[in-house]
Parts: structure tokens; sequence; C-alpha cells
């Protein structure tokens, strides 16, 4: 069981805008920034949004982040086929430990 | 910047294993290195971070006492090592520098880049 609360799963149409939720608590997303991360099948996790709203150079500016008390969100606008992948929502904790939310997989229909 | 994990590994229950994550493109000493856990079909896990500087480190309560981090600096390489696996250890094993707010590491930083990944395999 994940601190942090994701749907499992997501999905849409290619061009079409797609949010993923991040529900936590005042312990962590609610004092902390979030970050995303983005994990294509076989391969290794990859940073997609930092500081809850920040994009690393490189990442289109398709994804977006947002945070609201004690929950975040990813946005994906005009989504591509390419962006199949599972996300994963991270923050610090209070307890001085790193959470994650337990991925959602999304899929382009 | 890049981290490049050690290769995977098949292991028997009650065997030992370190494993290695090596830094190139960046001042390996100045960051914290994390480790995260992915068992297969699963979500990612922390698993404690290590400065790599001095080698002070702080482990998930989940992790504490069933695994060690280390670091050698004058290599560029951050190591994960278990003295007795079992076959619940059997998952990917990631590696990530940690980035961002220097000031503290436990408020606004995040992981970047990632290692590939090191699957351990432990089965009888």
């Amino acid at each position: 069981q994940s601190v942090l609360t994701q749907p499992p799963s997501a999905s849409g149409t290619p061009g079409q805008r797609v949010t993923i939720s991040c529900s936590g608590s005042t312990s962590n997303i609610g004092s902390n920034t979030v970050s995303w991360y983005q994990q294509l099948p076989g391969t290794a996790p990859k940073l997609l949004i930092y500081s809850t709203n920040q994009r690393p150079s490189g990442v289109p500016d398709r994804f977006s982040g947002s945070k609201s008390g004690t929950s975040a969100s990813l946005a994906i606008s005009g989504l591509q086929s390419e962006d199949e992948a599972d996300y994963f929502c991270a923050a610090w904790d209070d307890s001085l430990t790193v959470v994650f939310g337990g991925g959602t997989k999304l899929t382009v229909l | 910047v890049q981290l490049v994990q050690s290769g995977a590994e098949v292991k028997k229950p009650g065997d030992s294993l370190k494993i290695s994550c090596k830094g190139s493109g960046y001042i390996f000493p100045n960051y914290w290195i994390a480790w995260v856990r992915q068992m297969p079909g699963r979500g990612l896990e922390w698993m404690g971070i290590i400065y790599a500087g001095d080698s002070e480190t702080r482990y998930s309560p989940s992790f504490h006492g069933q695994v060690t981090l280390s670091v050698d600096k004058s290599i560029n390489t951050a190591y994960l090592q278990w003295t007795s696996l079992k076959a619940s250890d059997t998952a990917f094993y990631f590696c990530a520098r940690v980035d961002g707010n220097a000031a503290s590491v436990y408020y606004d930083n995040w992981f970047d880049p990632w290692g590939q990944g090191t699957l351990v395999s432990v089965s009888s």
C-alpha cells in the first residue's frame, strides 16, 4: 500500500488531454514539492516534472504539473502514442523519507 | 551526467551480494545517491540515500537493517549490499542522483538521472 494514492490506470485517445492525480497528506504533498517520473516499458524511470510544476529541459511542454493542498496532478495534453507508460509521483515526507505513488498505467487508445 | 549500474545477478537464498552504481559527468562527492526497489510488476519503493561526500546515510524504515548503503568516492561509485538474500529480494534496483535544493536534501529534491537498473533474482 503506497503512501501516495494514484489511480492504477488512465487512458485517452491521441490528441486528448489526460490528467493523473496523486493524493497525499499534510506531511508530504501538503508541505513539500512533488516530482513525477515516466517509466516506459522495460526502462528506468525518467524525471518528468520537478518542484511540483517545473519541466526539465527536453521534456515537451505538453506535460505539466500542479498541486492544491494535499493533492497533485500531472496533465498531458495532445496525447501521443509514445506517452504510453507508467507514471509515478513522489514527495519527501516529514518523516524524512521519500514516498511514492503506486503508479498509473497510461494507455493510448 | 550518467549513472551506470552493474549487471544482473542470480543468487540463492542466504547469499551475500553487493551491486554498484558508477557516476560520471558531474562532481560525484557533491551529491546524494538514492536507491529505489521495484519488485516485478510493482511500483517504486524508496530504500534510502547516501551522501557521496561523507557517506552520511538515511534509510527507509522498511529497509533499515536489511541492506547497507556505501560509497567509494575515489572511484565515483555507490553500492547497495545484502548479507543474506531472501527470495523476496527479487526485484529491479535503481540508483538515482538526488538533485535540487542543496540546503536540505529533505525538501524540494528529485531524482535525476537514474541508473539503468540491476535485476537481482534470488531463487533456490
